[in-house]
């Protein structure tokens, strides 16, 4: 059975400071892997979708890489921002045929970015 | 397109009533998924939809639990007999089959459920 880990499960850190955060998986047959992020008491907004095949993908401050062997991902945050403060959960789906949908989500680490 | 809609925001019911609650996905989304997420934990998958055709149930979702999606568009999910237990919010997501570019699942904002 496929466990997401993420590492630290809360952060602090000053406005502007650039950040990682650790998300790791057990089984490495993954088809794909995602980042989103999560407001108090909202839904999840998708920040970054990484293939299987594909060792990192960017979207403005963030960078999001794969080390598919070592069960590894991690999201990096350049110059946070106080608006960046919110819950970011990394989710990962089974390279299975027929089975390739259903995302795996890791318990979340809770990011406060102080002003 | 405005994303993925979830409808009602909130629901309070007592113990032993029945609720629905309703998801339009983005229209050109083949896939839709439920999810559920309690406090301090990470969404749950609950069930998918291709199409019309449901193709996977979970295992937590119990025989009180009921989804539908017909003619592929819209999905509800019904709870019967609601418990305390079944607090919660409930996700709805949907994805194209086959994914380009760095996005992916677009989840809505969520059915936040309370049993009292």
């Amino acid at each position: 059975k496929q466990e997401v880990t993420q590492i630290p499960a809360a952060l602090s850190v000053p406005e502007g400071e650039n950040l990682v955060l650790n998300c790791s998986f057990t089984d490495s047959a993954i088809y794909n892997l995602q980042w989103f992020r999560q407001d108090p008491g909202k839904g999840l907004t998708s920040l970054l979708l990484i293939q299987s095949s594909q060792r990192e993908q960017t979207s403005g401050r963030l960078n999001a890489s794969l080390d598919k062997s070592s069960g590894r991902s991690t999201l990096y945050i350049a110059a946070s921002q106080p608006g960046d403060s919110a819950t970011y959960l990394c989710a990962v789906t089974r390279d299975s045929r027929g089975s390739n949908y259903k995302l795996t989500f890791g318990k979340g680490t809770l990011l406060t970015v102080n002003p | 397109d405005t994303g993925v809609s979830q409808n009602p925001r909130h629901k309070i019911t007592k113990r032993g009533q029945n609720v629905t609650f309703r998801c339009d996905p983005i229209s050109e989304h083949n896939r839709l998924y439920w999810y559920r997420q309690t406090l301090g934990q990470g969404p749950e998958f609950l069930t998918y939809f291709q199409n019309e055709a449901q193709l996977e149930k979970s295992r937590l979702l119990s025989d009180r639990f009921s989804a539908e999606r017909p003619k592929g568009s819209f999905s509800t999910l019904e709870i019967q007999r609601t418990e305390q237990g079944d607090s919660a919010m409930y996700l709805c997501a949907s994805s194209p089959l086959l994914f380009s570019g760095p996005y992916g699942y677009t989840f809505g904002s969520g059915t936040r459920l309370t049993v009292v």
